[in-house]
Formats: structure tokens, C-alpha cells, sequence
């Protein structure tokens, strides 16, 4: 079973419509977080959480908000959604605990149209 | 600012050593990653190297680092087709930020049978 699972998988929607992405992870970590992945532009950081109660915005967080509703869930929401982020987005674990190098585990993505 | 750069493709026989290349601008960077991208699939740490090293080498997998140029590459020997991946750089800085990667925009790499 995989450590780090998302739902849904792919998702079509209409502009200005609310939707949630959610994220699970299996592995015990403490830190989460969101990217978006973009053609030719890389991993962009949009939120990112350390344990239940501690949530921050990353690079690109305009348009998107989360929650932490357990230390294994995170879920990333577009409030009204447009059509620039239309994108692969993308959830990761690491553990807090971890000393030294920052290893992150990816979820399998979810991919959003958004028309 | 942050900032990590790589060449967007590559192609390469099957068979032949692969070399991507990457460069950072943050010279406190601690940490440098390789992430490899299969079609359909999330990011996996294939290696990463400490700052205070110049080279590490992990069966075909070598890791070259110049900490002076920032500079950084990744060797793949007789690379094979399941290879075919997009391959991103990424860097950690030391204190209160290490649990941040920036990402390099990743390389594709297309084996050629």
C-alpha cells in the first residue's frame, strides 16, 4: 500500500467552483506539504504544516488555502477556482525527527483541469 | 534569492553514461538532492550529498559537487531505458529553513534504445 495517497487522482472542474484536495500518509511524519507542478517551471511550494496546529504559506499560497485536520491529513483547497492553476499538484511527507538531509516523500499527484 | 537551474532535456543512447547538471546560487546551501520523476508518478530521492563533500558514488549513480562554481551533477553509467525519468535538482540551507527544497525546473532524460 502506498505511504502517501491522494484523492482524487484527476479532477475537472469550472472556473470559480470550490474544490479540495485531500492527502493521506501512512508513514507517522510530522511535516507536510503542497506544490504544484507546472511545465517547465518545476515544484512550487504552495503550504506547507509541521504538526496539527502549525500551517505556512509557501511560495505561491495566493488563491489556496489548507488544513491539517490530523497528523495524517492534509488537505489543500481552491476557494474559486481559475484557470491558471490548472497544474499536476502534488503532496509530501518528511519526518521532523530526521536529522541532517530533508528527504521528502511524494504522493502520486493529482491532476486539476480547471476550465 | 534562491535559485536552482538545469537544462530541461537530454538524450542519450542506451548504454552510453548520462550527465545532468545543475547549478544553485545559495552558498549556504547544506544539502543537494537528486529526485528522480517517473511518467505518472511522484518524486523519489534517488541521492543527495552534503556540502562538505565533492563526490559520492551509489552503484551507477555518481554525484559530483563544486562547492566554489555551485555546480552540480549527477552521472548515470550504462543508462538503460528505465532510466527515462525527468530528474530535478534541489538544495536545503541550513537553520530554521532545512525543511525547504527549492527545486530546479527538473530535466528530462530520454534514453534512445
Amino acid at each position: 500500500d502506498a505511504d502517501v495517497t491522494q484523492t482524487p487522482r484527476n479532477r475537472i472542474t469550472k472556473t470559480g467552483k470550490r474544490i479540495m484536495l485531500e492527502c493521506s500518509q501512512t508513514k507517522g511524519h510530522d511535516r507536510m506539504y503542497w506544490y504544484r507542478q507546472d511545465p517547465g517551471l518545476g515544484l512550487r511550494l504552495i503550504y506547507y504544516s509541521f504538526d496539527v496546529k502549525d500551517i505556512n504559506k509557501g511560495e505561491i499560497s495566493d488563491g489556496y488555502s489548507v488544513s491539517r485536520q490530523a497528523q495524517a491529513k492534509f488537505s489543500l483547497s481552491l476557494e474559486s477556482a481559475i484557470p491558471n492553476q490548472t497544474a499536476l499538484y502534488f503532496c509530501a511527507t518528511s519526518d521532523l525527527r530526521a536529522t541532517g538531509y530533508n528527504e521528502q516523500f511524494f504522493g502520486p499527484g493529482t491532476r486539476l483541469t480547471v476550465l | 534569492g534562491e535559485d536552482v537551474e538545469q537544462s530541461l532535456f537530454l538524450s542519450v543512447r542506451e548504454g552510453d553514461s548520462s550527465v545532468i547538471n545543475c547549478t544553485y546560487t545559495d552558498s549556504s546551501s547544506t544539502y543537494l538532492y537528486w529526485y528522480k520523476q517517473e511518467p505518472g508518478a511522484g518524486l523519489q530521492l534517488l541521492t543527495y550529498i552534503f556540502s562538505n563533500m565533492d563526490m559520492k558514488q551509489d552503484q551507477r549513480l555518481t554525484v559530483l559537487l563544486n562547492k566554489k562554481d555551485k555546480h552540480l551533477s549527477l552521472r548515470i553509467a550504462d543508462t538503460q531505458t528505465g532510466d527515462s525519468a525527468i530528474y530535478f535538482c534541489a538544495e536545503s540551507i541550513s537553520g530554521a529553513g532545512s525543511y525547504q527544497l527549492t527545486f530546479g525546473k527538473g530535466t528530462k532524460l530520454s534514453v534512445i534504445p
